[in-house]
């Protein structure tokens, strides 16, 4: 069975940072690109990074370029997103996604359950 | 980047009814289109990928078209279980982006 576990959201201050973890498991971790989305409470969904199965390539978006950074470690079959400089605006469930794909997407099949951040003083 | 404009936000519908929810993005994503189900307090749940393409294990019940700006997700023979927020997303081009949501309620 393919599943992803996520980890390390909790309570943080403004401006301090975070780093987040997904194992994924039932797959073939490095054949899978990884993608983290996150759902502010009540609101809808936000793509936030990507990396590709390598590792070698990643992207993201414009609210989190120059403050978030995706990275991997195939041999622990686990991606991480590592969040500094946190704003109140990034309060969300954060969930990491399987890619059907190992470099560009071709969507996203496999969720995790997701982990919480709340930022605030 | 490309914006994708879901209705619409809601809907309610009764047992059996088949309601349809469209997607459209602000330009061309030819197939690239994936349909997600998100129940209260869960993660979302691929439904549909490649614009028509079902996923393993999701029921006939739940059918996607389109191609290129204008995308529909149908739901027939709507039962309680269905009761969720649907999304679409568009991965022809980074960054990924979502639909606002449409709220079915059975």
């Amino acid at each position: 069975e393919v599943q992803l576990l996520e980890s390390g959201g909790g309570l943080v201050q403004p401006g301090k940072s975070l780093r987040l973890s997904c194992v994924g498991s039932g797959f073939s971790f490095h054949s899978s690109a990884m993608s983290w989305v996150r759902q502010a409470p009540g609101k809808g969904l936000e793509w936030v990074s990507a990396i590709t199965g390598s590792g070698a390539g990643n992207q993201y978006a414009d609210s989190v370029k120059g403050r978030f950074i995706i990275s991997r470690d195939n041999s622990k079959n686990t991606v991480y997103l590592q969040m500094n400089r946190l704003r109140a605006e990034d309060t969300a469930v954060y969930y990491c996604a399987k890619d059907r794909s190992s470099g560009s997407s071709l969507g996203l099949d496999v969720w995790g359950q997701g982990t919480t951040v709340t930022v605030s003083s | 980047e490309i914006q994708l404009t879901q209705t619409p936000s809601s809907l309610s519908a009764s047992v059996g009814d088949t309601v349809t929810i469209t997607c459209r993005a602000s330009q061309v994503i030819h197939h690239y289109m994936g349909w997600f189900q998100q129940r209260p307090g869960e993660a979302p749940k691929s439904l549909i990928y490649s614009a028509s393409t079902l996923e393993n294990g999701v029921p006939s019940k739940f059918s996607g078209r389109g191609s290129g700006t204008d995308f529909t997700l149908t739901i027939s023979s709507l039962q309680p279980e269905d009761s969720a927020t649907y999304y679409c997303q568009q991965y022809s081009t980074y960054p990924l982006s979502f639909g606002g949501g449409t709220k079915v309620q059975i």
